[in-house]
């Protein structure tokens, strides 16, 4: 079955890049959108941006200057760099599979990593 | 940005009850509408898709309809295991949004 994984550092320090890759497993990354997701603790779901395995991505303009997504289709798994990070970074991360169209819904997370910027 | 707007942010109700949760979006999105569930410490998952298709294995007393600006997320029956925070969110244009959540709470 399709299975997500986050990993990466869980204390990152203000103004440092935040990186973090999901690992994919049960399905190629290839064919499909992949998207990376945060929640800020007891708050709502805000969407960071997506990339297919092609490598076209699609931000989310409010992070756009500061967020980069790439894939590694040899390795099965894609990646979030965040930098400049502050306090309001703060928030679980989770990586998502959508289907072979952009505007599908997420059908498949991973479990959520939480990141703590201080 | 689409903003999408759900209400109310918070519900209590019992068990055996109906609810209904709204979305309106800040444009249309036809039907490109979809509802999640999130427990705590999870992951969220899809209910409906498509604004009024069940995702499967979601049983029925889950049930979505609308287009275009206005969406409902209708729970025939409560059920224990549906106290839960839900969120609609839009995939008609990029960047996807949510909206803010409505956290479903036992009365």
């Amino acid at each position: 079955q399709v299975q997500l994984l986050e990993s990466g550092p869980g204390l990152v320090k203000p103004s440092e890049t935040l990186s973090l890759t999901c690992s994919v497993s049960g399905v190629s990354i290839s064919s499909y959108y992949w998207s990376w997701i945060r929640q800020p603790p007891g708050r709502g779901l805000e969407y960071i941006g997506y990339i297919f395995y092609t490598g076209s991505t699609n931000y989310n303009p409010s992070l756009k200057s500061r967020v980069a997504i790439s894939v590694d289709t040899s390795k099965n798994h894609f990646s979030l760099k965040l930098t400049s990070v502050t306090a309001a970074d703060t928030a679980v991360y989770y990586c998502a599979r959508g289907a072979a169209v952009s505007s599908s819904p997420l059908w498949f997370w991973g479990q959520g990593t939480l990141v703590t910027v201080s | 940005d689409i903003q999408m707007t759900q209400s109310p942010s918070s519900l209590s109700a019992s068990v055996g009850d109906r609810v209904t949760i709204t979305c309106r979006a800040s444009q249309s999105i036809s039907s490109y509408l979809n509802w999640y569930q999130q427990k705590p410490g999870k992951a969220p998952k899809v209910l409906i898709y498509a604004a009024s298709n069940l995702q499967s294995g979601v049983p029925s007393r889950f049930s979505g309809s609308g287009s275009g600006t206005d969406f409902t997320l209708t729970i025939s029956s409560l059920q224990p295991e549906d106290f839960a925070t839900y969120y609609c969110q839009q995939s008609y244009s990029t960047p996807d949004t949510f909206g803010q959540g409505t956290k479903l709470e036992i009365k």
